[in-house]
């Protein structure tokens, strides 16, 4: 069935450095959306992204969707220690509401 | 304030014992659904709703019911929970065309 696989799994940084991670779906996405959640938190929706090759930035985070529509991926550059928490890509399955979620990515930065 | 109520916040209950998550959204969302996370697997659907009276299946529903007779709450319904159900979950909202989905607090649910 579809996947939609997320690596790395974890990262640890020094402050100030960047961080990528990685989305991969097995089929062609609709739209992909990012989450972020903190520790102990609950996940807040950062982004949608619906077009090919689009690319849209948030301050330090510079997301991306592939040209094939299959993946994606989350650049934060000069970490913070406020970027701290699992960040998660998800893509619908059908027309309908059902979501597919990665297993996420855990950032921790060191200061 | 918008926002996605869950309540318990936490529950410990013994298998068996017929329990009810409940989950309310004050922004008129057309969509809800409902999440479980487990450590190293991520967030997986477990029902959703597109709208009063429609819902579906996600990802993994067994073990779970949910209803929708009113657009604001969407319960999650553990008829008979087991050990294997222990997780934490998640309720989420958004409206019919739009991007954002606002999740809940989350419930951490442990059956023994």
């Amino acid at each position: 069935g579809q996947q939609v696989m997320q690596i790395p799994q974890y990262q640890h940084v020094q402050e100030g450095e960047d961080f990528t991670t990685y989305c991969n779906s097995s089929t062609t996405l609709s739209n992909i959306q990012w989450y972020k959640q903190r520790p102990g938190g609950h996940p807040v929706f950062l982004i949608q992204l619906v077009k090919s090759g689009e690319v849209k930035k948030q301050k330090r985070l510079t997301f991306q969707f592939g040209e094939a529509k299959k993946n994606s991926s989350l650049h934060i550059t000069a970490t913070q220690t406020t970027d701290v928490g699992t960040y998660f890509c998800a893509g619908p399955r059908n027309q309908g509401g059902k979501l597919i979620f990665g297993q996420g990515t855990e950032l921790s930065v060191k200061p | 304030e918008a926002q996605v109520t869950q309540n318990p916040r936490y529950l410990i209950t013994v298998t068996g014992k017929k329990l009810t998550v409940t989950c309310s959204q004050n922004m008129n969302h057309e969509y809800m659904s409902w999440y479980r996370q487990d450590p190293g697997l991520g967030l997986r659907q477990i029902y959703y709703s597109m709208n009063v009276e429609v819902t579906d299946k996600g990802d993994v529903p067994e073990g779970y019911k949910v209803s929708r007779k009113e657009k604001r709450n969407f319960p999650l319904i553990l008829e008979s929970p087991s050990p294997n159900q222990t997780s934490l979950y998640f309720c989420a909202s958004r409206s019919h065309g739009a991007d954002t989905q606002y999740f809940g607090p989350g419930t951490r649910l442990t059956v023994l």
